[in-house]
């Protein structure tokens, strides 16, 4: 059974501060990594994906990837009320014929307090 | 572009119901997918397409059934419904090449808006 790991929080940031939130993950062969967005009430959103090994960066966003450590995280810089939100983590199976399927963690909640 | 759809938005079934829960992409995507999310959860694969007349099982297919007549359309089907299958529904869509390359070929799901179903 392949396992993705978030802490559910909630995690708490002041507005302006750096929120980190982190995601670890059972298959090795795990190709690609995404950070999804969602707002209650709302279906999800892609934010972010990274595929390979170090920091990806992208405005107030960076991705961490660490394949040996089977370990993700997301840096939100700067973090604003609009932030809040609930975080998921998803893994990409890799191999020809994982056909795109993902696994998604449980979520972080983030709230952004003013 | 609409991108994809679902519909009802929600719906209360009565438990022995069955009802079908339609998703449309217009975005020419050839792999569709649907999820369920129960509260404070991750989405889990109820079943997937690779393309028209393809379909497999996921994580979680039991009690579900789905068809790919055309590339847009990927409907669920509900038999028999049960108050374990109360939660919200999403379907996505996503463009794969299989080409591999660093990301293996395929690209980022698109979600639709949800279904929320009740089952009492």
């Amino acid at each position: 059974q392949k396992e993705v790991e978030q802490n559910s929080g909630p995690l708490s940031v002041p507005e302006g501060a750096i929120a980190s939130l982190n995601c670890t993950y059972s298959d090795r062969g795990s190709q690609s990594f995404f950070w999804y967005r969602q707002y209650s009430g709302k279906s999800p959103e892609l934010i972010m994906f990274i595929y390979s090994n170090g920091d990806k960066e992208d405005g107030r966003f960076t991705a961490q990837l660490n394949k040996a450590s089977q370990y993700v995280s997301l840096l939100i810089r700067d973090s604003q009320p609009s932030d809040s939100a609930t975080y998921l983590c998803a893994v990409k199976e890799g191999g020809g014929t994982s056909y795109g399927k993902l696994t998604f963690g449980q979520g972080t909640i983030l709230t952004v307090h003013p | 572009n609409a991108g994809v759809t679902q519909t009802p938005k929600f719906r209360i079934l009565k438990i022995g119901q069955s009802m079908t829960l339609q998703c449309t992409q217009d975005m020419n995507h050839n792999y569709m997918y649907w999820y369920r999310q129960d509260p404070g959860m991750g989405l889990k694969l109820i079943y997937y397409s690779v393309g028209a007349g393809i379909t497999d099982k996921g994580e979680v297919p039991n009690g579900y059934n789905v068809s790919r007549s055309t590339t847009e359309d990927f409907p669920l089907r509900l038999e028999l419904a049960a108050p374990s299958q109360t939660s919200v529904y999403f379907c996505a869509s996503s463009y794969s090449t299989l080409t591999g390359g660093a990301s293996g070929g395929t690209y980022e799901q698109y979600f639709g808006p949800g279904t929320r179903l009740t089952v009492t």
